[in-house]
């Protein structure tokens, strides 16, 4: 099956910085979405975005399915944005989705 | 619209019980996943349920099993519970197939 990988696994950020996460996958994939889970366990859907670039506030995201990777903007970062990041595109078939290993962002004043 | 919900939040139970855990999907979405989170095995898929049918399957065994009524609610069942089935157990929601999914809060499942 599909491998997808995320880089870094771990991210300490001072409060304002920038940050770039990214997301390896294997196979071509017809989308992918992003998930910040947040402290209580619950997966917040950021993107979805099949290939290009789409920007909501401070995070933007940006696909390239050619060459099979999607990177993560986070811009002028806060405490608030601290948690796990997943990446996943479906795979096999249907709305199965394969994660990543997730990229946990803590953010220090 | 409401979000996609599950029951219940929080759940212990010991081995070699059984549990039924619930999930409502966003309304109008009839497409149900549900993935398994632990430690050490991250997010895995277990199944997915669209229009009261089995669309797909991950490499569980038989003790898990799902259905899904004709609201689209979805109820997933893991019968003879070991410790590790100890995890968070979290559904998803879509309209359709390879559509956007959205996930419930999860119900953490303790096993003792």
């Amino acid at each position: 099956g599909i491998q997808v990988e995320q880089s870094p696994p771990d991210l300490i950020l001072q409060e304002g910085a920038n940050s770039t996460l990214r997301c390896n996958f294997s196979d071509s994939v017809n989308n992918l979405q992003w998930f910040h889970q947040n402290p209580w366990g619950q997966l917040i859907n950021l993107f979805y975005i099949p290939s290009g670039t789409k920007q909501n506030g401070r995070l933007s995201a940006t696909t390239v399915a050619t060459e099979r990777y999607s990177l993560l903007y986070i811009s002028s970062s806060q405490t608030t944005d601290s948690g796990v990041y997943f990446c996943a595109p479906p795979t096999g078939g249907g709305n199965k989705l394969t994660f990543g290993t997730g990229t946990q962002l803590k953010v220090e004043l | 619209k409401a979000g996609v919900t599950q029951t219940p939040r929080y759940l212990i139970k010991t081995r070699g019980q059984q549990v039924t855990l619930s999930c409502s999907p966003i309304s109008g979405h009839r497409s149900v996943s549900w993935y398994q989170q632990t430690p050490g095995q991250g997010l895995q898929f277990l199944f997915e349920y669209f229009s009261e049918t089995q669309r797909n399957k991950g490499n569980f065994p038989g003790r898990f099993s799902g259905r899904q009524f004709s609201n689209s609610r979805s109820e997933m069942n893991v019968s003879t519970l070991e410790l590790g089935d100890s995890a968070l157990y979290l559904c998803a929601s879509s309209l359709r197939s390879y559509n956007e999914q959205f996930f419930g809060p999860g119900t953490r499942l303790t096993v003792l």
